[in-house]
């Protein structure tokens, strides 16, 4: 199947700090990704979809100038969690989807604000 | 939007035994998956399955669109088979978004 890599895998920063996820299609290119979101023990919520060369589409009640999308290129598209706070710390995981339809999911970053 | 349940939310078996996990949705849809999530967050795709039966070793997955409901079977279970299974199904002119259910979460003992 298709291959999808996120990095990191797991970050810690400091509250009121930024934070870059990048997410890849490392063998065939993408012009969607999807970014999720899990909380523990619970079901993966879609966040956005990132589109190349355009502005990302955000789910109802996801703040876009908390969560920067950006989708340069057909293989990489980043997720910035501006000014995170405890509340953001998560796991964050993204998605792209093969040739036939089906989904590849990244290893997924946890976030951890302190 | 479309609701996805699954059934049971949890399950403990013992190595060797047989199991059924069910997801059923609301609405029609493009296409269905089944991913098994690992303890460290890992997605993995089981089975891509908008309809009809599939199988691969031990697990095998039936789609009944039409019905809508999916069934993943694992039989012989092993203790690496424990963590959660995940359905998600892609709404109808959704563009290929992911919906997903609130997923199984299986504990196999030796």
């Amino acid at each position: 199947g298709a291959v999808v890599s996120q990095h990191p895998s797991r970050v810690i920063c400091k509250s009121g700090t930024s934070v870059k996820i990048e997410c890849r299609s490392l063998d065939f290119q993408a012009t969607t990704m999807f970014w999720y979101r899990q909380f523990p023990k619970q079901s993966l919520m879609l966040m956005a979809t990132s589109n190349e060369g355009s502005k990302a589409t955000y789910e109802q009640g996801v703040e876009k100038d908390k969560f920067l999308i950006n989708h340069a290129s057909l293989t990489l598209s980043t997720l910035t969690v501006t000014s995170a706070h405890p509340e953001d710390s998560s796991f964050y995981i993204c998605s792209a989807h093969g040739g036939e339809g089906e989904a590849f999911f990244g290893q997924g970053t946890r976030l951890t604000v302190v | 939007g479309i609701q996805v349940e699954q059934s049971p939310p949890d399950l403990i078996l013992q190595e060797g035994a047989n199991s059924t996990l069910r997801c059923n949705f609301s609405d029609s849809v493009n296409n269905l998956q089944w991913f098994h999530q690992n303890p460290w967050g890992q997605l993995i795709n089981l089975f891509y399955i908008p309809s009809g039966t599939k199988q691969n070793g031990r697990l095998s997955a039936t789609t009944v669109a039409t019905e809508r409901y999916s069934l993943l079977y694992i039989s012989s279970s092993q203790t690496t088979d424990s963590g959660v299974y995940f359905c998600a199904v892609e709404q109808r002119d959704s563009s290929y978004k992911l919906i997903f259910g609130s997923g199984t979460r299986l504990l196999v003992r030796p």
